[in-house]
């Protein structure tokens, strides 16, 4: 079982759509990371989030943290092909962080 | 400025052998892990390097041996390869002050027959 649950698990939509991926959790972690992977290379971090209830923009992206600290979600507005890739998000729990299984996302144009 | 470097990118190896992962960091960091990824999964923590000259043990460290060689080197090693190896192997690094913020190299491919 993992202990970040990451839905959904695959979504293909077409370019300019809406999205949002969720990160969820019955533990409360110090912070939330997101990580976005391409084909063949190691996850490369977007953001980070500390304070519950948080939310940061990153361009397109909108990131928020769970007021308990327990979920967290991803909102990709107007999708581009530039978009797809598998996005992970990683709970930091004591010293170490532990990651969800990821959502893969294809964006068709 | 390369970041974090692994080799090699690709490995076959048969079930009984044994392998070195390499991984280095130029980046000044004081911690170093080693993860491996399969899919639906997401990423396990094998071991990990707080510091030099220390190494802990992570989620799944069965099979493995690590050796920090310096500041800059995390090696991860298998003595027998089984199967249930096969994985794609990754390195991070974080600087001590903020550990969460973790840098990866671009990974592993490591196929047991």
């Amino acid at each position: 079982t993992q202990l970040l649950e990451q839905s959904p698990q695959f979504l293909s939509i077409q370019e300019g759509e809406n999205l949002t991926v969720y990160c969820n959790s019955s533990s409360v972690f110090s912070s939330l990371q997101w990580y976005r992977q391409e084909p063949g290379e190691g996850p490369v971090l977007l953001v980070t989030v500390v304070t519950g209830g948080e939310v940061k923009k990153l361009k397109r992206l909108t990131f928020q943290f769970g007021d308990a600290r327990k979920d967290s979600s991803l909102h990709i507005t107007a999708a581009q092909p530039g978009d797809t890739g598998l996005y992970l998000c990683a709970g930091a729990k004591g010293n170490k962080l532990v990651f969800g299984a990821g959502t893969i996302l294809r964006v068709k144009s | 400025n390369a970041g974090v470097t692994q080799t090699p990118k690709f490995q076959v190896l048969k079930t009984g052998q044994s392998m070195t992962l390499q991984c280095a960091q130029d980046m000044n960091h004081n911690s170093m892990y080693w993860y491996r990824q399969d899919p639906g999964m997401g990423l396990r923590l094998i071991y990990y390097s707080a510091s030099e000259g220390t190494t802990d043990k992570g989620e799944v460290p069965n099979g493995y041996n690590v050796s920090r060689l310096n500041k800059r080197e995390f090696s991860l090693r298998l003595e027998s390869a089984a199967p249930s190896q096969t994985s794609v192997y990754f390195c991070a690094s974080s600087d001590w002050a903020s550990w969460e913020t973790q840098y990866f190299g671009p990974g592993t491919r490591l196929l047991v027959l």
